[in-house]
């Protein structure tokens, strides 16, 4: 089945550093992919939506500056934390939409920043 | 935006018995997925069931789809301690695709 490939799965990184978090379709061409975020037991909420060669659509409340988003190919987009802080520490998800059969999401990535 | 919202929040039951989450939302749906999260990893795709659907078995899972009601309910039949996660409805709307999560049901299964 359509996998998207999330990485890193955790990553630790020092306050005000960048932290780049790449989302790979392996076996099919996304050309839009949404990006979520998790705290702690609460419902993944979404940031944002990548498009193929086009800027992001970013839901209200978050941030274009500081979550830059890349879909520079049909299979890859990124989202990089610029000047993280601590209370960017969270759960980051993307998910990719299939045709016929809704969406495949990644993996994950366990974002702390200390 | 669309959400689905899940009920109850917390469901703890032993080993053995069945459990139901439900899950409603607001406008009318392409398809309804639910899907699993143990703590702190990603999520685990069950199920999908489209708009036209109303049952759908996969295992020891159960879902309905309930469109007049705009509702469905995830059951899981003899459940075992390894079911212990959050479960989450998505659900899209329409012509989009955005998938919309709600808040989760937290599963706990004692063995």
């Amino acid at each position: 089945g359509a996998v998207v490939s999330q990485h890193p799965s955790w990553v630790i990184c020092k306050s005000g550093t960048s932290v780049k978090i790449e989302c790979r379709s392996l076996d099919f061409q996304a050309t839009t992919m949404f990006w979520y975020r998790q705290f702690p037991k609460q419902s993944l909420m979404l940031m944002a939506t990548s498009n193929e060669g086009s800027k992001a659509t970013y839901e209200q409340g978050v941030e274009k500056d500081k979550f830059l988003i890349n879909h520079a190919s049909l299979t890859l987009s990124t989202l990089t934390v610029t000047s993280a802080h601590p209370e960017d520490s969270s759960f980051y998800i993307c998910s990719a939409p299939l045709v016929n059969y809704g969406y495949t999401f990644g993996s994950g990535t366990r974002l702390t920043v200390v | 935006s669309q959400q689905g919202e899940e009920d109850p929040q917390a469901l703890s039951i032993q080993e053995g018995e069945n459990a139901t989450m439900n899950c409603s939302y607001k406008t009318s749906i392409n398809n309804l997925q639910w899907y699993r999260q143990n703590s702190g990893r990603g999520l685990v795709h069950l199920i999908l069931i489209r708009s036209n659907e109303r049952e759908k078995h996969s295992g020891r899972l159960r879902v309905t789809l309930d469109t007049s009601k705009k509702s469905s309910s995830l059951l899981i039949t003899a459940s075992r301690a390894a079911d212990t996660a959050s479960y989450f409805c998505a659900t899209d709307a329409g012509g989009s695709y955005i998938p919309t999560f709600g808040r989760g049901t937290s599963l706990i299964v004692h063995p």
